[in-house]
This record gives structure tokens, sequence and C-alpha cells, in this order.
């Protein structure tokens, strides 16, 4: 079946620009990530959505991080006021609801930010 | 808190030689859960396998076997026979029962396999 899928694949924009990233999880999956990777920090948790309960919000590092995820499947973590600190991989992952494979995330391809 | 640590930055090796990447945890949690996952060049990040921490048992699939000892802290994974093609950076995770949902991950170890 088809796995995680982000999109745009690039993006490049300019200091203190507002970015949309989008994340189709896997159909099914209820549980979905955000996380950056960058060459100082690695692999950062971000946000986690799990079903109707509230989401997970302490790994976004300001309060120019957001995320939303509408009907249960499609996110998008949204950056105002772009930073070039936030020049990064951006990975969304989901999760199956329940047995102990939910523990397993899958990753889409990542969106690469530039901010110039 | 949690926390991984992956001491290899970068091993080299010749195609065929057998290589084990290490692997160091950190958490309080009794019931815990870890991870093995390989980045190729193209940047998906694959899941290779997941344990858990009231399973010592290690595992085997094709080339690949796991090493989990919890009197460490250690679960290493070792690839026999290496081929060009597991040329890649590996990263080991973990996710404790009691710290969220999130994985917490080492910083990656850049496995490259010459021919």
């Amino acid at each position: 079946g088809a796995g995680v899928s982000q999109s745009p694949s690039n993006k490049v924009t300019e200091k203190g620009k507002d970015v949309e990233l989008r994340c189709d999880p896997i159909s099914g999956h209820t549980a979905l990530y955000w996380y950056r990777q960058s060459l100082g920090q690695g692999l950062e948790f971000l946000i986690y959505f799990q079903g109707n309960s509230a989401p997970d919000k302490s790994g976004l590092p300001s309060d120019r991080f957001s995320a939303e995820r509408t009907g249960g499947s499609v996110s998008t973590l949204t950056i105002q006021r772009t930073q070039q600190e936030d020049s990064a991989v951006y990975l969304c992952a989901s999760s199956p609801n329940s047995g102990v494979s939910s523990y397993e995330q899958y990753f889409g391809p990542g969106t690469r930010l530039t901010v110039t | 808190a949690q926390k991984v640590t992956q001491a290899q930055t970068e091993i080299s090796v010749v195609e065929k030689e057998d290589v084990t990447l290490d692997c160091v945890y950190e958490t309080r949690d009794t019931t815990y859960y870890l991870f093995w996952y390989k980045q190729p060049p193209s940047g998906e990040l694959v899941f290779l396998i997941r344990r858990n921490s009231f399973d010592e048992q290690n595992e085997i699939s094709g080339r690949y076997s796991w090493n989990f000892q919890k009197s460490t802290s250690s679960f290493n994974f070792t690839i026999t026979a290496s081929q060009v093609v597991d040329s890649a950076v590996y990263f080991c995770a973990l996710r404790a029962n009691n710290a969220g949902n999130m994985l917490t991950f080492g910083g990656g170890t850049r496995l490259m396999v010459k021919p």
C-alpha cells in the first residue's frame, strides 16, 4: 500500500515568510508525528497527534511553529516568520492504532526546508 | 529523561566484512521499546526492527542481527557479509512508556561499504 507522503519535497523561502508543510499518513493510521532533522541537532521530535486527543506539542521549539490535523488524516505543519535556523528536513511519520506494532513509526520522505 | 548514544559517527568497511553498530540507551522506565532505522542516501527512514524491554532474545533477519542486553543497556546491530547497498546512516531509537509517544533518536552512524 501507499506509504506516508509529504509535500513539497523541497521548499526554499525567504527569512520572515510563513511556510506550510503537508503530510498524508498511511491510510488507517491514527497516530501522526512530526520530527525535524538538522545537522546540528540530529532527529528531534516536534509534535504528536493521536485520534481526537489533544496533540502532544512538547517538542515544538517556539510559538512560531504550529500544526493541525484535519479529519484525523492529513496534517499541516506551519512555521511563521521563518528564520535561518529553521532550515532542516521535516519528517512526518504515522503508526497504526493498536497492538504492539502501534509503536512502530513509518516515515515519509521528508520536506527539505531552506530559509535564505 | 531518555537518551540514546551511538558513539560511532562513521564506519567504513570493505564489502563482505561483518560490521557492528553500537547503541547504548538510558531510561528510568522499566517498559520501553528500542528500534533501528536505516536512512539510505534517498533520505527516507526505513524501519528495521522493534524490540520490547521485556524480551531480551536476540533476533536474526537474513544478514542482519540484533543483540539486546539490558545489563549493559545496549542494543547493537550487526550486518554480516556487508554489501554496498548497506551503505546508509543507521539510527537507533528509544520509546519509553511513560515519556510520551515520541521516539528519542541517537545521533546516527554513517556506514560506508566499499566494493
